[in-house]
């Protein structure tokens, strides 16, 4: 099956610093990446949805000058949460398909902690 | 307003006994709905896809139901087990997004 990875798993960084959160897929094209978060006991909240070589499209609410979304290759998408704050902890899952794929493949997440 | 709901927050039974899940959805035609299992910390799992011209789907375990009349999609594990114990989230596609409901919470007790 498609194979989606994501690095790190999980961070820890003091507040105002910036964090880079990496997602490929391995062994397929990934020409749209989706970046979710989620909290505890919640259910997935798309942030934004990213096309490989096109700025990405976010959701009403998420601020794209602080989650910054590069998707320049096929194989790999990245987000970066700018002067992370403590409210940003949180667990970020992104997920990938091929052009024509009804389905998703999710990462494994990677668990954000601001202190 | 678009909505995707699973009813039970929660879901407790017996290992051995069939569990069933659902998930209601308003202001949405989609032409398919999916079911994913979440693992405590885990990205979720693809599971199961259904169309809108199918009432009903398996595999092994996993049935799964699709009524467009209702709006509402049913998730069956039979024979369940502790290992079948996960959070269960079924979802749907709108505007070239995913869209996933709250989730349902299945706990297998031995």
């Amino acid at each position: 099956g498609a194979v989606v990875s994501q690095h790190p798993s999980w961070v820890i960084c003091k507040s105002g610093t910036s964090v880079k959160i990496e997602c490929r897929s391995l062994d397929f094209q990934a020409t749209t990446m989706f970046w979710y978060r989620q909290f505890p006991k919640q259910s997935l909240m798309l942030m934004a949805t990213s096309n490989e070589g096109s700025k990405a499209t976010y959701e009403q609410g998420v601020e794209k000058d602080k989650f910054l979304i590069n998707h320049a290759s096929l194989t790999l998408s990245t987000l970066t949460v700018t002067s992370a704050h403590p409210e940003d902890s949180s667990f970020y899952i992104c997920s990938a398909r091929d052009r024509g794929w009804e389905t998703q493949y999710f990462g494994p997440g990677t668990r954000l902690l601001v202190l | 307003s678009q909505k995707i709901e699973q009813n039970s927050e929660a879901l407790n039974i017996q290992e051995g006994k069939t569990a069933t899940l659902t998930c209601n959805y308003t202001n949405y035609s989609p032409a398919y709905l999916q079911w994913y299992r979440q693992d405590p910390g885990r990205g979720p799992v693809f599971l199961l896809l259904i169309r809108e011209n199918e009432k009903e789907k398996r595999k092994e375990r996993l049935k799964v139901t699709f009524d467009t009349t209702l709006k509402q999609s049913l998730f069956h594990i039979t024979a369940s087990q502790p290992a079948d114990s996960a959070t269960y989230l079924c979802a749907l596609e709108s505007a070239s997004k995913i869209i996933f409901g709250s989730g349902t919470r299945l706990s297998i007790r031995p």
